[in-house]
């Protein structure tokens, strides 16, 4: 069965840098999805992406933030300057259709100190 | 506002009892609503959804029931195992511009004893 796959797994940096978070979405999924959780809290929606562009971002997708779709696989989150703050799980989610099943990817483990 | 509230944050059951968990949303828009559970560590999966044209599911020990006048939705879990101790999440769509976001709950930690 097709799975969402993520890289890294567990990725830390010093605050300040930057950082790639890399997804792979299911093959014929259209629509896509950061999102992040603190350690134990919910999961909150940062963004979602179709057809190549932006659809929604939440108040935490600020301009520090960015999504690409730089080829016809992968689906990456980039951190430009990463605070103390942004240490959490960031899961990757991608959906076949509009308002359908949103598959999770593993996840990655951003660590800022 | 976006809002979904869970209860109860943490529940402690004997295996074989019932288990169930409540949501409430705020957007009478909302019309997909799925449960995941989260084991330590490890991704959301869902188990099971519901949309707002049916009141209940059931799918082998799980059934989730949604009241869309009240805007509740819960999850019934039944004859519990100690495997079904996990953090079960709800969550619910919010449609924006006719884009949709999933809004999550705060998350119920479950745990079955044996």
């Amino acid at each position: 069965e097709p799975e969402v796959t993520q890289t890294p797994s567990h990725q830390v940096t010093q605050m300040g840098q930057e950082v790639i978070l890399r997804c792979v979405p299911i093959s014929n999924h259209l629509y896509f999805y950061w999102y992040r959780q603190i350690l134990g809290q919910k999961v909150e929606f940062l963004v979602s992406f179709y057809n190549n562009e932006i659809s929604e971002k939440s108040e935490i997708f600020d301009d520090q933030f960015s999504v690409e779709r730089p080829d016809g696989s992968n689906f990456t989150l980039k951190i430009r300057s990463t605070k103390l703050e942004d240490s959490a799980m960031y899961f990757c989610a991608s959906s076949p259709s509009w308002g359908g099943e949103q598959f999770f990817g593993p996840g990655t483990r951003l660590t800022v100190l | 506002g976006e809002n979904v509230e869970q209860h109860p944050s943490t529940l402690s059951v004997q295996e074989g009892d019932s288990a169930v968990i409540k949501c409430t949303y705020s957007d009478s828009a909302s019309n997909y609503f799925p449960w995941y559970k989260q084991e330590l560590g490890k991704r959301p999966q869902l188990i099971i959804d519901i949309r707002s044209n049916v009141g209940e599911k059931k799918d082998q020990r799980i059934a989730v029931t949604l009241n869309k006048t009240a805007k509740h939705f819960s999850l019934h879990i039944t004859e519990t195992q100690p495997e079904d101790s996990a953090v079960y999440f709800c969550a619910a769509t919010y449609t924006n511009s006719g884009f949709q976001k999933l809004v999550f709950g705060t998350g119920t930690r479950l745990l079955v004893s044996p």
